[in-house]
Order: C-alpha cells, then sequence, then structure tokens
C-alpha cells in the first residue's frame, strides 16, 4: 500500500540558511500534519492542514511556514536556520472520515535536518 | 487537553504477552483513544484505537476500562520487532485535530 511520501531524507544546512521539506500524502488523504521531534524528545505538532486550508497550528516559530496545493502535497519552509531546528521532521497525513470516526494519521519516514 | 501518564519503560520476554497501560483520568466523552508506537529513527506507526468497546485488529488489542479513565494495550506474542516507544494519545473526533504525544513507554523484548 502507498505510505507518506518525503524528500528529502537527509538534509544538512548552514545556519542562517533556508530549507523547504516537501510532504507527499497517501492518495485520497486531505489532511496533512508536521510534527518535529527533536533528539531524544517526543514529536511535537507544528502545523496542520485541511483542504488545502490551515487547519490547526502548534509550536511552529514564525520562521517556519508552510502550505498545501491543490494536488495536496505540502511543503514545510524553513527559513534563518538556527542550530536548535536540528531534528527529525515528520508529516503524517489523515483521510475524510465520517464525522462518527476520527482521523487515523499516517506517518511518513521523516526527514532529518542537520543545521551546522 | 486531557493529559496521559505512562510507565516510562517496561520489559517483555519474546513470545509472552504484553499489557501496556495508559491512564486518562481526564478524558471526556468525544476522546478517541489511539495507540501509535515508533522504532529508533523511524516515523510513528498507528496500532490501534477505540472509544468505548473493547477493540482486535492483527496487530494488537484494546482494552478499555467500563469509565474509560484508563486502557491497556496488549500485543498477544511480542517479538523483537515490538521493541518501540508506545504512545497513547486521546484526539477529540473532528478534522485535522493535531496529536500531543507524552513521553510514551520505552517497551524493551528480551529474547
Amino acid at each position: 500500500a502507498a505510505g507518506v511520501i518525503q524528500s528529502p531524507r537527509h538534509l544538512i544546512k548552514e545556519k542562517r540558511e533556508t530549507a523547504t521539506l516537501k510532504c507527499y500524502p497517501i492518495p485520497r488523504h486531505d489532511t496533512v500534519y508536521w510534527y518535529q521531534q527533536g533528539p531524544g524528545q517526543d514529536p511535537q505538532f507544528l502545523i496542520s492542514f485541511y483542504e488545502k486550508m490551515q487547519s490547526d497550528k502548534g509550536s511552529i516559530p514564525d520562521r517556519f511556514s508552510a502550505q498545501q496545493f491543490s494536488d495536496y502535497h505540502s511543503e514545510l519552509n524553513m527559513s534563518s536556520l538556527e542550530l536548535g531546528d536540528s531534528a527529525l521532521y515528520f508529516c503524517a497525513s489523515s483521510p475524510l472520515t465520517s464525522p462518527s470516526d476520527t482521523d487515523t494519521q499516517y506517518f511518513g519516514p521523516g526527514t532529518r535536518l542537520t543545521v551546522l | 487537553d486531557a493529559k496521559t501518564t505512562q510507565p516510562n519503560s517496561m520489559e517483555s520476554n519474546e513470545e509472552e504477552p504484553v499489557h501496556l497501560p495508559c491512564n486518562h483520568s481526564t478524558i471526556s466523552g468525544t476522546d478517541y483513544i489511539h495507540w501509535y508506537r515508533q522504532l529508533p529513527s523511524q516515523g510513528p506507526e498507528y496500532v490501534i484505537h477505540g472509544l468505548t468497546s473493547n477493540v482486535n485488529n492483527r496487530m494488537a488489542s484494546l482494552a478499555i476500562a467500563e469509565d474509560r479513565k484508563s486502557s491497556t494495550l496488549i500485543l498477544h506474542r511480542a517479538t523483537l520487532r515490538d521493541a518501540a516507544v508506545y504512545y497513547c494519545i486521546l484526539s477529540r473526533d473532528n478534522y485535522g485535530q493535531n496529536f500531543v504525544f507524552g513521553p510514551g513507554t520505552r517497551l524493551s523484548v528480551l529474547p
């Protein structure tokens, strides 16, 4: 079965540079979530999109922005990178479900960002 | 947001059943109980979810207390590949509900 695709899988950047992470959800999934997981920490929610509109926002720095495109893929743009941005970034997607059920999120393999 | 409490770590022998507990005493009537697990350097993986009734799937079983203030994830026969961090997460029944990952339980499986 198709899974969530994230690219690149690894990314090395210098401080103050910019980075763009991409997420391709499972076909027919219309909701995308972004999570950040620092070394030795648990995943933390950043932002989510439903039908190309931002649906929820977590602890996402102002230096980061994201959007979901017409084909439902999403991009996380990170500017003025700091050492503390080094982390695993996960994207998850979920399908449109009936109001009587809850969304199950399916996670991608993640992008490991290293800021030097 | 309703919070969950799990043991930091648990150990099991291979081929034996494992019962992973989760307390969620402030759960609301519309909160679903989700279980995810995360292997090292991999994305969280869906295990099971439920609302009120016990649930079974090919990976595990979920036993939910009658008052819903606690639940237990049951792995019927642990394998070495089940060694992971297991997260118990609550979410509401709406779209785009983000997950709050708590400390989780680190499960070690001994051969």
